[in-house]
């Protein structure tokens, strides 16, 4: 089945830096592929869509500068959280789509972002 | 606006009893409904969707437009079938899911 991979598992940094989360889909390419966050026992809340070669689309509320979203190619989309604080520590989870019509999405086992 | 609720966030059953986790939606067109279930401390999986019309790990649910419901039913729970449960919709050419809040479901030996 499809596979999607998320590079680091957990991470933590200080304030004010900037951490890079890749998600990288294994045995197809994904035209598509979204960013999800997930707050303690809460839902999942989607942070953006990301298109392969083309500008990611940002839900409401979500700062482009601050969460920047790279899909240079149709394997891998990164997430760079900027100048990191506290309150954005939280678990981070990528999915990909494998072709144009699909509607099913293959998830990461997600990141882990502590801000200290 | 597409919107999916889910109105129990826990749901505690005995094992070998029926069990049901609710899911209405609201969506103007026609929707694509699925479930995805997260074990703990995996990842989150497609269980099954709506226009595949097939039993998973002995789970089933029928899409009801009139109720604009998407309830997911397994007659006999299984200790395994412990996990958290989204309900989730996309319509028709949209590209991203909408999740509901999520079930918790505990299956009691």
């Amino acid at each position: 089945g499809a596979v999607v991979s998320q590079h680091p598992s957990r991470v933590i940094c200080k304030s004010g830096t900037s951490v890079k989360i890749e998600c990288r889909s294994l045995d197809f390419q994904a035209t598509t592929m979204f960013w999800y966050r997930q707050f303690p026992k809460q839902s999942l809340m989607l942070m953006a869509t990301s298109n392969e070669g083309s500008k990611a689309t940002y839900e409401q509320g979500v700062e482009k500068d601050k969460f920047l979203i790279n899909h240079a190619s149709l394997t891998l989309s990164t997430l760079t959280v900027t100048s990191a604080h506290p309150e954005d520590s939280s678990f981070y989870i990528c999915s990909a789509r494998d072709r144009q019509g699909s509607a099913e999405q293959y998830f990461g086992p997600g990141t882990r972002l502590t801000v200290t | 606006a597409q919107r999916v609720t889910q109105p129990e966030k826990l749901l505690s059953v005995f094992k070998g009893a029926p069990v049901e986790l609710k899911c209405n939606y609201s969506y103007s067109g026609s929707p694509e409904l699925f479930w995805y279930v997260q074990y703990s401390r995996q990842r989150l999986q497609l269980l099954l969707r709506h226009i595949s019309r097939e039993s998973i790990k002995g789970f089933t649910a029928d899409l009801n437009k009139g109720e604009t419901s998407f309830h997911l039913k397994k007659p006999f729970a299984q200790e395994e079938d412990s996990a958290m449960y989204y309900c989730a919709l996309t319509g028709q050419g949209a590209q991203k899911l909408v999740f509901g809040q999520g079930t918790r479901l505990t299956i009691n030996p």
